[in-house]
């Protein structure tokens, strides 16, 4: 079974700019979650997804927006990038049936 | 909204000894408190959860255990190897699986041989 799957890994902007990044989570998996890493803050949530619905949002800015489409693959985008916008983005899905959630290797964002 | 503190920051054991994390949460209404190993340079991975309903849990070398009055849970690693060593960090979430976590800031284990 493939793992969660996240696209791009990599990528420079700068500030200003909008982004989107794409997450394919586990077959069959309706959960999708999203959350900023950064070496200061540890891991942030930002939101999470179900059955195309946003069900759980977490304390970031308007410019931070996600959405999921009716395959279970999510987007996430940031619009307007500031600095402080530079982390690793990791997307996680969950089967639902236990609390575990499987975690992409991630897009790592540097905003210049 | 929940907030999850977590201590030490950084913890150096020697090959053998035994590591052990806490972590408080302020919502009494979290249920779910699982732990994740994010090795360097790799994505976080689910060690050991633990359910309200539940003081203790072990798998192996790993235990957690949860006080519901104290709102605290702790990660218990005995006979630790290099290979423990590590970003550990502590979550806690309400509701079903798939809600959001809330995790604390990590610990960083080093375990020298």
């Amino acid at each position: 079974k493939a793992g969660v799957t996240q696209t791009p890994r990599y990528l420079i902007k700068t500030r200003g700019q909008q982004v989107t990044l794409s997450c394919s989570p586990i077959s069959g998996h309706r959960s999708v979650s999203w959350y900023q890493q950064t070496p200061g803050q540890g891991l942030q949530f930002l939101f999470e997804y179900f059955s195309e619905t946003q069900r759980n949002k977490g304390n970031f800015p308007g410019r931070f927006s996600g959405r999921q489409f009716s395959n279970s693959r999510s987007e996430m985008n940031v619009s307007t990038l500031e600095l402080g916008d530079s982390a690793l983005y990791l997307c996680a899905s969950s089967p639902g049936s236990t609390g575990e959630l499987f975690f992409g290797e991630g897009s790592r964002l540097t905003v210049l | 909204g929940e907030n999850v503190e977590q201590h030490p920051s950084t913890l150096s054991v020697q090959e053998g000894d035994s590591a052990v994390i806490k972590c408080t949460y302020s919502d009494s209404a979290s249920n779910y408190f699982p732990w994740y190993k994010q090795e360097l340079g790799k994505r976080p991975q689910l060690i050991i959860d633990i359910r309200s309903n539940v003081g203790e849990k072990k798998d192996q070398r790993i235990a957690v255990t949860l006080n519901k009055t104290a709102k605290h849970f702790s990660l218990h690693i005995t006979e630790t190897q290099p290979e423990d060593s590590a970003v550990y960090f502590c979550a806690a979430s309400k509701g079903q699986a798939g809600t959001a976590l809330i995790f604390g800031k990590g610990t960083t284990l080093s375990v020298s041989s």
